[in-house]
């Protein structure tokens, strides 16, 4: 059974380019989970979805970050016109569903460089 | 609001010394998790341990221990004859209740063990 994967494992853009972030969660899992992971700092949560909804978003930043999970094919992490402050790892996780959120498991992370 | 607490900011130690990892919470939440990562650096994010909040019982892993303490909110880990390999990143973290669809994260400890 494979676990959570991500790509890119590494990503490098220009300042003002835009970043796609892909997370395929574990098979059987319909919960994804994004956290952001700064320089020198713990994990910190940005958005849960389930199949095309949204249900707590209450970590993105209010512009240029937006994340989806459609019904066919993985989540996406999108970051418009990113600047360097979006230099960080990007974690995502998943769950069987939404009560065993405490459940999650984590992907290797994408680690965004941006220049 | 539910926080956790890594007061180590970062911990150096000789091989084969014991070494302890403090972590602190708070949450107003009856039910709740409390997890353990390991970082090491290559960057991904290994699952270590979690325990329910009705579970005080302390817990022993090869090398490894944890000590819950609900009347103290505390859930320190301790590494018995350390070895250089556990030079990590280590992460107290937090679920359930009012944010059981996220995971909160400690700042994190930065384990370094001296050959």
């Amino acid at each position: 059974n494979a676990g959570v994967m991500q790509n890119p494992r590494h990503l490098v853009r220009r300042r003002g380019q835009e970043a796609r972030l892909r997370c395929s969660p574990m098979k059987g899992h319909s919960h994804v989970y994004w956290y952001r992971q700064l320089p020198e700092e713990g994990l910190k949560f940005m958005v849960y979805l389930q199949k095309e909804n949204i249900i707590d978003e209450s970590g993105m930043p209010k512009e240029r970050f937006s994340a989806e999970f459609p019904k066919e094919g993985p989540s996406i992490l999108r970051i418009q016109q990113v600047v360097r402050g979006d230099s960080a790892a990007y974690f995502c996780a998943s769950s069987p569903t939404g009560k065993m959120a405490y459940e999650q498991y984590f992907g290797p992370g994408t680690r965004l460089t941006v220049t | 609001a539910q926080k956790v607490t890594q007061a180590q900011t970062e911990i150096s130690v000789v091989e084969k010394e014991d070494v302890t990892l403090d972590c602190v919470y708070e949450t107003r939440d009856t039910t709740y998790y409390l997890f353990w990562y390991k970082q090491p650096p290559s960057g991904e994010l290994v699952f270590l341990i979690r325990r329910n909040s009705f579970d005080e019982q302390n817990e022993i892993s090869g090398r490894y221990s944890w000590n819950f303490q609900k009347s103290t909110s505390s859930f320190n880990f301790t590494i018995t004859a350390s070895q250089v390999v556990d030079s990590a990143v280590y992460f107290c973290a937090l679920s359930g209740g009012s944010s059981a669809s996220k995971i909160i994260f400690g700042s994190g400890t930065r384990l370094s063990i001296r050959p």
